[in-house]
């Protein structure tokens, strides 16, 4: 059980265009979900938190303009990067969580090359 | 602050030789603590979890932690470690809100 899925796993786009990435709870209603992105060899960072049906929560530094975040049900959150360019090449993680037992759920990834 | 630090960047063991990676933490309220397991290019993989209790935990793939409280640590061990082992490996601290800490990582090689 709890299963986070996300789509795509790899994607190449050219810079100015946007790109969308899906994040799925297979199994579960994830009342939170939660965006992270990690620099190679580095640690996750968390870029934003979204609550189904409210505005998503982002964390300090990360432009909510660019990487706009869609939690439009229990199962679903976006993360669209628009206007890509190269420095937001990465690896996106979104995660996954119910109110209890307080852990939380992570997706395969998503490799984001702009180029 | 809240904060885990994992003090080894990168560790090189043998392969069946025992292994332990340190993490401490910085947390205001009773921490929930995590550490989790990340293979090149994929997703985070949960090898186990503190929440209360027994302060002795035992996760997947042969792992477990020990959450010394007067230390502020949770340090995985494993008593003989496989190639397949090999990874990079987050603790993690969190509590009952929102935020999840990561440390920075440990990356382990096993020789053989």
């Amino acid at each position: 059980g709890a299963v986070v899925s996300q789509h795509p796993s790899w994607v190449i786009c050219k810079s100015g265009t946007s790109v969308k990435i899906e994040c799925r709870s297979l199994d579960f209603q994830a009342t939170t979900m939660f965006w992270y992105r990690q620099f190679p060899k580095q640690s996750l960072m968390l870029m934003a938190t979204s609550n189904e049906g409210s505005k998503a929560t982002y964390e300090q530094g990360v432009e909510k303009d660019k990487f706009l975040i869609n939690h439009a049900s229990l199962t679903l959150s976006t993360l669209t990067v628009t206007s890509a360019h190269p420095e937001d090449s990465s690896f996106y993680i979104c995660s996954a969580r119910t109110l209890a037992p307080y852990e939380q759920y992570f997706g395969p990834g998503t490799r984001l090359t702009v180029t | 602050a809240q904060s885990v630090t994992q003090p080894d960047i990168h560790i090189t063991v043998s392969e069946g030789a025992s292994l332990e990676l340190r993490c401490n933490y910085s947390y205001g309220a009773t921490p929930y603590l995590f550490w989790y397991v990340q293979s090149p290019g994929q997703g985070l993989q949960l090898l186990l979890k503190y929440f209360s209790g027994d302060t002795l935990v035992q996760g997947i793939k042969g792992f477990e932690a020990e959450f010394k409280r007067s230390q502020s640590s949770f340090n995985l061990r494993k008593p003989s470690v496989h190639w397949s082992d090999a990874a990079e490996y987050f603790c993690a601290v969190g509590g009952t809100g929102n935020q999840f800490y990561f440390g920075t990582g440990t990356s382990l090689t096993v020789i053989p």
